[in-house]
């Protein structure tokens, strides 16, 4: 079964507006991650938090985790037509040695 | 550096037909992993490998073979394909202990 299960499966905003795709899991982990996936491409990695932190920034990226609600989230801010994409949360349960990957979120952002 | 290379980009079978698919990296990563990607399925962990010599399964290893003689390469065997393997294939790879990890460009399979 999928570790990582995000919400909105859909998400559609105007440029420059924020977008916030949730994640949650099932068991414990070591970190989670954050993967962008253009139309037809391989996945591109954005950002890693472990799970002794609550929250990173990367550029206009900013993600959150809650261990004891075994959830994350990431937030875009001031979206562009380019962040276009599937976003994918993956967790590395506690072994660490492969990461499970959620369904994803769609995000569509228009000019 | 090149990443991690997926050789072929496409390939149709027919039913029973073998098959391997390629990957290689160049930085010297201990961990590679295989994944299929279905509409609305997301990336499901096929194998993965911890290092050269050491393999194991994910979450729909039937179907499947892998093996790792190298720390380079991690190739992907379809022993008798079936059309429920029609998928996108994606191979990764990371640095033990570093987190994040690097994907190929993928490998389109069509079984008819």
């Amino acid at each position: 079964s999928q570790q990582g299960e995000e919400d909105p499966q859909a998400l559609s905003i105007q440029e420059g507006e924020n977008a916030t795709m949730n994640c949650s899991y099932k068991t414990s982990i070591n970190n989670l991650q954050w993967y962008r996936q253009n139309s037809g491409r391989g996945l591109v990695h954005l950002i890693l938090i472990r799970s002794n932190e609550r929250e990173k920034h990367s550029g206009r990226l900013r993600v959150t985790l809650d261990t004891s609600k075994k959830s994350s989230s990431l937030l875009i801010t001031a979206s562009r037509a380019a962040d276009t994409a599937s976003y994918f949360c993956a967790t590395d349960g506690q072994a660490g040695t492969a990461l499970i990957f959620g369904k994803g979120t769609t995000l569509s952002v228009s000019s | 550096n090149a990443g991690v290379t997926q050789t072929p980009k496409f390939q149709v079978l027919k039913t029973g037909q073998s098959m391997t698919l390629q990957c290689a990296q160049d930085m010297n990563h201990e961990y590679m992993s295989w994944y299929r990607q279905d509409p609305g399925m997301g990336l499901r962990l096929i194998h993965y490998s911890v290092g050269a010599g050491i393999t194991d399964q994910g979450e729909v290893p039937n179907g499947y073979n892998v093996s790792r003689s190298t720390t380079e390469d991690f190739p992907l065997r379809l022993l008798s394909a079936a059309p429920s393997q029609t998928s996108v294939y994606f191979c990764a790879s990371s640095q033990r202990d570093r987190g994040g990890y690097t994907f190929g460009s993928g490998t389109r399979l069509t079984v008819v």
